[in-house]
């Protein structure tokens, strides 16, 4: 069964920084694996989608890779601002259900 | 287009209340998921449907029913509310082909006291 990592749980980092947050999953037959945005009360907003023969896909200031070898994608936030503060999840078809197999999540904060 | 909507978007039962959640899809999709979200928890499935009239168990049916009578329709159900189905409840949609993402609803906020 497809299990979701996300770590660290939490994360503070001053403006403008440039951040990484991981994801590690434990089947590397993954169809694709998305990533989301959270802001607190609210819905899903899905950032980026990797399909499995992807290596990376990009959105403005977002860079999502996928490394199915290690079982690991990873979210490049360039030059963080306040408002990317929220939590980011990132989640992967998982079993026959063709459901979202959901990390728990990073909650960022940008401090201005 | 309106993409998936939820209705309604937040409600208070009293335990013992029952309720139906509606999910709504404009994309002619032919998956459609129940998930609820719990603090600690992360997002689980409920109940899912592989097509009009099919529905499935998921990792937490207990306490839920569902039907999808018509496509764009899938609804979800709670016969008897108990307190540990205070959650967020997210429906969402894809079509057959698994490399395509998963559209979601705006959530519905349910609290049962």
């Amino acid at each position: 069964k497809q299990e979701v990592t996300q770590i660290p749980a939490a994360l503070s980092v001053p403006e403008g920084e440039n951040l990484v947050l991981n994801c590690s999953f434990t089947d590397s037959a993954i169809y694709n694996l998305q990533w989301f945005r959270q802001d607190p009360g609210k819905g899903l907003t899905s950032l980026l989608l990797i399909q499995s023969s992807q290596r990376e896909q990009t959105s403005g200031r977002l860079n999502a890779s996928l490394d199915k070898s290690s079982g690991r994608s990873t979210l490049y936030i360039a030059a963080s601002q306040p408002g990317d503060s929220a939590t980011y999840l990132c989640a992967s078809y998982g079993g026959s259900q063709g459901n979202l197999i959901f990390g728990k999540g990073t909650k960022l904060s940008v401090k201005p | 287009n309106a993409g998936v909507t939820q209705t309604p978007k937040f409600r208070v039962l009293k335990t013992g209340q029952s309720m139906t959640l509606l999910c709504a899809q404009d994309m002619n999709h032919e998956y459609m998921y129940w998930y609820r979200q719990d603090p600690g928890m992360g997002l689980r499935l409920i109940h899912y449907s592989v097509g009009e009239g099919t529905t499935a168990k998921g990792e937490v049916p207990d306490g839920y029913n569902v039907s999808r009578l018509k496509k764009q329709n899938f609804l979800l159900g709670l016969e008897s509310a108990a307190p540990s189905q205070t959650s967020v409840y997210f429906c969402a949609s894809r079509t057959p082909y698994i490399f395509y993402e998963q559209y979601f609803g705006p959530g519905t906020r349910l609290t049962v006291t």
